[in-house]
């Protein structure tokens, strides 16, 4: 069963470019999660989305940041117009959340992408 | 709002030892789940152990176990029989019933040494 993939794994961008960062779930799973690691620190929860729909985006930046989770293909969460203070490893997570269904609160992580913005 | 609070930025241990890890949580939710992570130097977030918090029985997976204290809102884990490869950081996690996104401690780096 493959778990969540991400891509790029690493990603270079000059300050004023856009970053798409993209994931695919697990099998199985129809909710995904995005996280952002800034160096030495724990994940922060940035916003969380079901298919064609977004959830909670209560820790998304306000500006320059979006996601979507379209009905075919993966979820991409993009960032316009990137600074420095951008670099970060970001992760998506996966679950099912489907009610009754054994362990479905449970996320499980890609390997991320770490974005490094000069 | 939920926090999560691992008090030992790092711990070393010998390999074979026993080492427990810290982690205090709040939450004003009745229905929650704690977690503990891995991040190894591969940077991948692997889950260690799960607990819900309406189960009084202790999470144990295989040498990983943890110690919930549901009144004083605290989730140890210990790792027994350390191994070389449990080198990494330690994150603690908890997600409230209603609450969708994780909420991450700020970790613990363990190393085990040879």
């Amino acid at each position: 069963n493959a778990g969540v993939m991400q891509n790029p794994r690493h990603l270079v961008r000059r300050r004023g470019q856009e970053a798409r960062l993209r994931c695919s779930p697990m099998k199985g799973h129809s909710h995904v999660y995005w996280y952002r690691q800034l160096p030495e620190e724990g994940l922060k929860f940035m916003v969380y989305l079901q298919k064609e729909n977004i959830i909670d985006e209560s820790g998304m930046p306000k500006e320059r940041f979006s996601a979507e989770f379209p009905k075919e293909g993966p979820s991409i969460l993009r960032i316009q117009q990137v600074v420095r203070g951008d670099s970060a490893a970001y992760f998506c997570a996966s679950s099912r959340r489907t009610s009754g269904a054994q362990n479905a609160e449970t996320q499980y992580f890609g390997p991320g992408t770490r974005l490094l913005v000069l | 709002a939920q926090t999560v609070t691992q008090s030992q930025p790092e711990m070393s241990v010998q390999e074979a030892e026993t080492v427990t890890l810290s982690c205090t949580y709040d939450t004003s939710e009745s229905n929650y789940y704690l977690f503990w992570y891995k991040q190894p130097p591969s940077r991948q977030m692997i889950l260690v152990i799960r607990q819900e918090a309406y189960k009084q029985q202790n999470a144990t997976e295989n040498r990983f176990s943890v110690n919930f204290q549901k009144a004083a809102k605290s989730f140890s884990l210990k790792i027994s029989d350390s191994q070389l490869g449990d080198t990494a950081m330690y994150f603690c996690a908890s997600m409230g019933g209603g609450a969708d996104g994780l909420t991450f401690g700020k970790g613990t780096h363990l190393i085990i040494q040879p």
